[in-house]
């Protein structure tokens, strides 16, 4: 069965840091991967996504993960965070063979201080 | 092109009333997916519906039900509503498989049960 685990259920970061927010999934067959980005009282709005190809994935607002098969893992980088960036944010699986449905993680909430 | 669009936002409910949330996808989309949203939880798969049929179910009691017109709008109904169905209830569309194809979320319904 799939799973993702976020790991840091808060991160915080100033202004001009890195960003990193870690992602590990299980898959038994190659997964398709996703990070949503959630704002307060608003759904959810997919930032990037990973399916075949390059494991580089870059997506909005200079967000980028990366796939690696090896760690499972796919963790989710900006090099300077923004004021802008706080919010809570969601990595998620599917088994597109399979036909599942989105399996999220329990999400990430990341604070920017100036 | 308009987005997703959920009504209403906002609901109030006693126990043991039963309630109806709708969802209108984007246009062209013909998957509708619901989530339930809630602190502890997490995001939770609800159902999926294609083409007016059930697609796929997540692990929630009989109480939650839906369905799909053919204009593919979508309404779910939790019926003798509980405290713990208090959450923010999220719909999402896609092309087709939703593991594969981009969701794009609506902004939800809250949900306060009394």
């Amino acid at each position: 069965a799939q799973s993702v685990t976020q790991l840091g259920s808060h991160v915080s970061v100033s202004e001009g840091a890195l960003v990193l927010l870690r992602c590990n999934y299980s898959s038994s067959v190659p997964p398709y991967l996703f990070w949503y980005v959630q704002y307060p009282n608003q759904g959810l709005q997919l930032l990037l996504k990973y399916t075949t190809g390059a494991t580089l994935v870059k997506g909005i607002n200079g967000f980028e993960a990366e796939f690696k098969k090896s760690e499972t893992s796919f963790h989710l980088t900006k090099p300077s965070a923004h004021m802008s960036d706080a919010a809570e944010y969601f990595c998620a699986v599917s088994e597109p063979q399979a036909g599942t449905a989105l399996i999220f993680g329990k999400g990430t909430t990341l604070s920017v201080s100036s | 092109k308009a987005g997703v669009t959920q009504t209403p936002r906002y609901l109030i409910k006693t126990r043991g009333q039963q309630v109806t949330l709708s969802c209108s996808p984007i246009s062209g989309h013909r998957s509708v997916s619901w989530y339930q949203q809630t602190p502890g939880q997490g995001l939770q798969f609800l159902f999926e519906y294609f083409s007016e049929t059930q697609r796929n179910k997540g692990n929630f009691p009989g109480r939650f039900s839906g369905r799909q017109f053919s204009n593919s709008r979508s309404e779910m109904n939790v019926s003798t509503l509980e405290l713990g169905d208090s959450a923010l209830y999220l719909c999402a569309s896609s092309l087709d498989r939703p593991g594969t194809d981009t969701q794009y979320f609506g902004p939800g319904t809250r949900l306060t049960v009394l």
